[in-house]
């Protein structure tokens, strides 16, 4: 199967600061999503992105497909940035099966 | 929109008991997904439901793993003779079908196996 491999595992950060968060995967995908688990263990989706760059407010994330990565960027980060992100793949185009990281533990602090 | 829910959000049980996790999904949505999370680790796929049909069932859900959506609404997962193992969190997710779809999450039901 496929296999997804995030970096770095850990992050801490002072507000305000900016970060970009990696992930690797090691075959074609056509579905990658990126997720923000909160401390209480919500999984909220921050985007579908199996090829090109899209941007939310302070989040963007870029994927070359041709090239197996992904990343995520985070400006001006926040307290509430805190938590894990997780990265997610599938080899085909539904969610039917994603296929996740192990996560980058994001802390923002003060 | 409600949101994906599930019902209980903790349950603590005894090695060898029963247990059933339910999932209410966002109700335009056909398919239905379960993960399971261990700590430290990413959501792990189980199995997932386009309407009433189960579809794809991971080789991680063992013989004592059951899950059904009868009327393609809500959804259960019943775990048998639980095993200290088997403590983890479940998620539940859904989705519209065909492509480029968000999958959305509900806040998951943890199991601790005493």
């Amino acid at each position: 199967g496929i296999q997804v491999e995030q970096s770095p595992p850990d992050l801490i950060l002072q507000e305000g600061a900016n970060s970009t968060l990696r992930c690797n995967f090691s075959d074609s995908v056509n579905n990658l999503q990126w997720f923000h688990q909160n401390p209480w263990g919500q999984l909220i989706n921050l985007f579908y992105i199996p090829s090109g760059t899209k941007q939310n407010g302070r989040l963007s994330a870029t994927t070359v497909a041709t090239e197996r990565y992904s990343l995520l960027y985070i400006s001006s980060s926040q307290t509430t940035d805190s938590g894990v992100y997780f990265c997610a793949v599938s080899d085909t185009g539904t969610a039917s099966k994603l296929t996740f990281g192990t996560g980058t533990r994001l802390q923002v602090t003060l | 929109d409600t949101g994906v829910s599930q019902d209980p959000r903790h349950k603590i049980t005894k090695r060898g008991q029963n247990v059933t996790f339910r999932c209410d999904p966002i109700s335009e949505h056909n398919r239905l997904y379960w993960y399971r999370q261990t700590l430290g680790q990413g959501p792990e796929f189980l199995t997932y439901f386009q309407n009433e049909a189960q579809l794809e069932k991971s080789r991680l859900l063992s013989d004592r793993f059951s899950a059904e959506r009868p009327k393609g609404s809500f959804s259960t997962l019943e775990i048998q003779r639980t095993e200290q193992g088997d403590s983890a969190m479940y998620l539940c997710a859904s989705s519209r079908g065909g492509f480029g779809n968000t999958i959305y999450f509900g806040e998951g039901s943890w199991l601790t196996v005493v």
